[in-house]
């Protein structure tokens, strides 16, 4: 199984402030068959379901703002909020779909500071 | 507008089963891939299961593997999770998935609690 971990698992910032989370996999998530990373990021507030932010490690949903951004490859990927607003307080995830099983990231815990 | 609705949590005791559904509307059911997803009460997301769009291809996670089945009826646009032999861990929010470069939409959830 691939193992994935992020990093760290809370994090408190400035409002207008960068936050960024890491999440590293276990082994590649870069597919070959279109040399795409097979990598997305989730957000998740209490009471709600996860949100799908970022999928293919960088491509943006369609509706998030793009304050919003995903990079990296491979095996090492970020989660970056370039400014931080009061409604991005939440659970962020990764999460790998490359093969099953489909695992996430524990989970970063983002709150204003 | 895409729309996953859960339905079939509740409290059961350990060794027991429950079946959740999850009805679909607002796009072309037979067409995608579908997915299970746990929340375990102050921890995280983990998947549990999928199925392919005409349900001939299914997988599951270890946890679950034999325990668990999924399925889907295209007819009637809903998806189902049978669970049986059911334990302490298994007790989380239930969310039901549509796949489309990532988990692109989600439903409210549905809790399962066991518990004697």
């Amino acid at each position: 199984d691939i193992v994935m971990t992020q990093s760290p698992d809370s994090l408190a910032v400035s409002l207008g402030e960068r936050a960024t989370i890491n999440c590293k996999s276990s082994q590649s998530v870069l597919h070959n068959s279109n040399n795409k990373n097979r990598l997305a990021w989730y957000q998740q507030k209490p009471g709600q379901p996860p949100k799908l932010l970022i999928y293919w490690a960088s491509t943006r949903e369609s509706g998030v703002p793009d304050r919003f951004s995903g990079s990296g490859s491979g095996t090492d990927f970020s989660l970056t909020i370039s400014s931080l607003q009061a409604e991005d307080v939440a659970v962020y995830y990764c999460h790998h779909y490359y093969s099953t099983p489909y695992t996430f990231g524990q989970g970063t815990k983002l709150e204003i500071k | 507008e895409v729309q996953l609705v859960e339905s079939g949590g509740g409290l059961v005791q350990p060794g027991g089963s429950l079946r959740l559904s999850c009805a679909a509307s607002g796009f072309t059911f037979s067409n995608y891939w579908l997915h299970w997803v746990r929340r375990v009460p102050g921890k995280g997301l983990v998947w549990v299961s999928h199925i392919n769009s005409d349900g001939r291809i299914t997988n599951y996670a270890d946890s679950v593997r034999g325990r668990f089945t999924i399925s889907r009826d295209n007819a009637k646009n809903t998806l189902y999770l049978q669970m049986n032999s059911l334990r302490a861990e298994d007790t989380a929010v239930y969310y039901c998935a549509r796949s489309d470069d990532g988990l692109d939409s989600w439903g409210q959830g549905t809790l399962v609690t066991v518990s004697p």
